[in-house]
């Protein structure tokens, strides 16, 4: 079965410091995977998204994810964080298992705090 | 552009009453439509997907039921809510280019539901 794990509940980061927000990934085949943002009681947004290609991804608002087939990880990052980067960000993973329904499996989320 | 509309963003209701949640799509034709729900401000869980008129896959047992009466129009509904049925429901479709899918979703809102 395909899975996706974030195993930080939240990350803490001084503004201007970079960060790493962890996601590490379990499917057969090659993986399709994905970065989202969610500010409060808001739908979540698109980031950035690895299929195919080189493994560093770039992104809106300044994020990149690298993809590492060896470890199965996609973790997101970016080189100064923003007090406004303070959101849920949730990773996710493309389900294959059924077919070609394009059905995403989500991480549990990651919360970043950037403090100021 | 493509775009997506959810309705109403807040209801409050009570046990027993019936639900009704709206989303459609704009800019696209013949997208795959979700309903994922939200708990807890965390991870996500599908609820149902289409990839076409009149095709519901629901992917747990609930108390909800879904139907797409046309082709950019996607409905939530239950006809005696559940306490338990409160949470943060988000409508999304799958991005297409030039009649392809290009791997991610795009969220609409969200719509928060009380059940009291």
């Amino acid at each position: 079965a395909q899975s996706v794990a974030q195993p930080e509940d939240q990350v803490n980061v001084a503004e201007g410091n970079p960060l790493t927000v962890k996601c590490t990934y379990s499917v057969s085949g090659n993986p399709y995977l994905f970065w989202y943002v969610q500010y409060p009681n808001r739908g979540l947004q698109f980031l950035l998204k690895y299929i195919t290609g080189d493994n560093l991804v770039k992104g809106s608002y300044g994020f990149e994810a690298e993809f590492n087939k060896s470890q199965t990880s996609f973790h997101l990052k970016k080189p100064s964080a923003l007090v406004s980067d303070s959101a849920l960000y949730f990773c996710a993973v493309r389900d294959f298992g059924s077919g070609n329904t394009g059905k995403l499996i989500f991480g549990q989320g990651t919360t970043l705090q950037v403090k100021p | 552009s493509q775009t997506i509309h959810q309705w109403p963003a807040t209801l409050v209701q009570p046990v027993g009453s019936p639900l009704s949640l709206e989303c459609t799509v704009e800019g696209t034709s013949n997208p795959n439509l979700y309903w994922y729900r939200q708990a807890a401000g965390r991870g996500l869980q599908l609820l149902f997907y289409s990839v076409g008129i009149g095709q519901i896959s629901s992917e747990v047992p609930q108390n909800l039921s879904a139907s797409r009466p046309q082709d950019r129009q996607f409905i939530l509904s239950s006809k005696k809510l559940l306490l338990s049925d409160s949470g943060f429901y988000l409508c999304a479709f799958s991005s297409l280019a030039g009649g392809w899918e290009t791997g991610e979703l795009f969220f609409g809102e969200g719509s928060r539901l009380t059940v009291l």
